[in-house]
């Protein structure tokens, strides 16, 4: 049973250009949370989507937005890239109603 | 939204030592969460504490959370080289994200 998978592992992109991550869930789980965690500190919630619609949002602007298809895989797209952007991206899966929460390895963007 | 501050930042140790780290909040908890997450990787899940004055173990760990849930501690009995690792304390209210602190990063020295 794979857990919850990131891609790419590492990216490197240029101050205003844009990107795209992705996240397979666990097996069996419904629900998508993406996650910011900056170097030194702990991760910060960006959103949430389930039934393929952003269900819950945290404090970022909207360069950041996402997508989630039928098969509860998601992408994370952050537009005009920021040096202050750089950071890994963790996606979490859970099953809606459960408390369990899974983490990806996460993506590591490094804007210059 | 609920702020969690984590004590210390950073610990260093030699194996074999004893340790704990707190995660502290100027608001009641519903449920408090411990993950260690390891350089390179997602956090992992440890712990989740729902009741005021619950302790659990895992192994040398031992968390307990407050009587009033606004504090949670985690004791580690004689440290290894594999305990190294960031930990993060992270709440929940009912249906909404996970909050986290600003973790502790452990650093045990063989």
């Amino acid at each position: 049973d794979a857990g919850v998978t990131q891609s790419p592992t590492h990216l490197i992109k240029t101050r205003g250009q844009q990107v795209t991550l992705r996240c397979s869930p666990k097996s069996g789980h419904d629900t998508v949370s993406w996650y910011q965690q900056a170097l030194g500190q702990g991760p910060q919630f960006i959103f949430q989507y389930y039934e393929e619609e952003e269900r819950q949002r945290g404090n970022f602007p909207d360069r950041f937005s996402g997508h989630q298809f039928p098969n509860y895989s998601s992408e994370l797209n952050v537009n005009a890239l920021l040096l202050g952007d750089s950071a890994l991206y963790l996606c979490a899966s859970s099953l809606v109603g459960t408390g369990n929460v899974f983490f990806g390895s996460g993506t590591r963007l490094t804007v210059v | 939204t609920q702020l969690l501050e984590q004590s210390p930042q950073f610990l260093s140790i030699q194996e074999g030592e004893n340790l704990t780290v707190y995660c502290n909040s100027s608001s009641v908890f519903s449920s408090l969460q411990w993950y260690r997450q390891e350089p390179g990787e997602g956090p992992v899940l440890l712990v989740t504490v729902v009741t005021g004055g619950e302790v659990k173990k895992l192994k040398r760990l031992t968390f307990q959370f407050g009587d009033a849930r606004k504090d949670s501690s985690l004791h580690i009995t004689a440290a290894q080289p594999g305990d190294t690792g960031l930990y993060l304390c992270a709440s929940r209210s009912g249906n909404t994200p996970l909050v986290f602190g600003k973790g502790t990063r452990l650093s045990v020295i063989a």
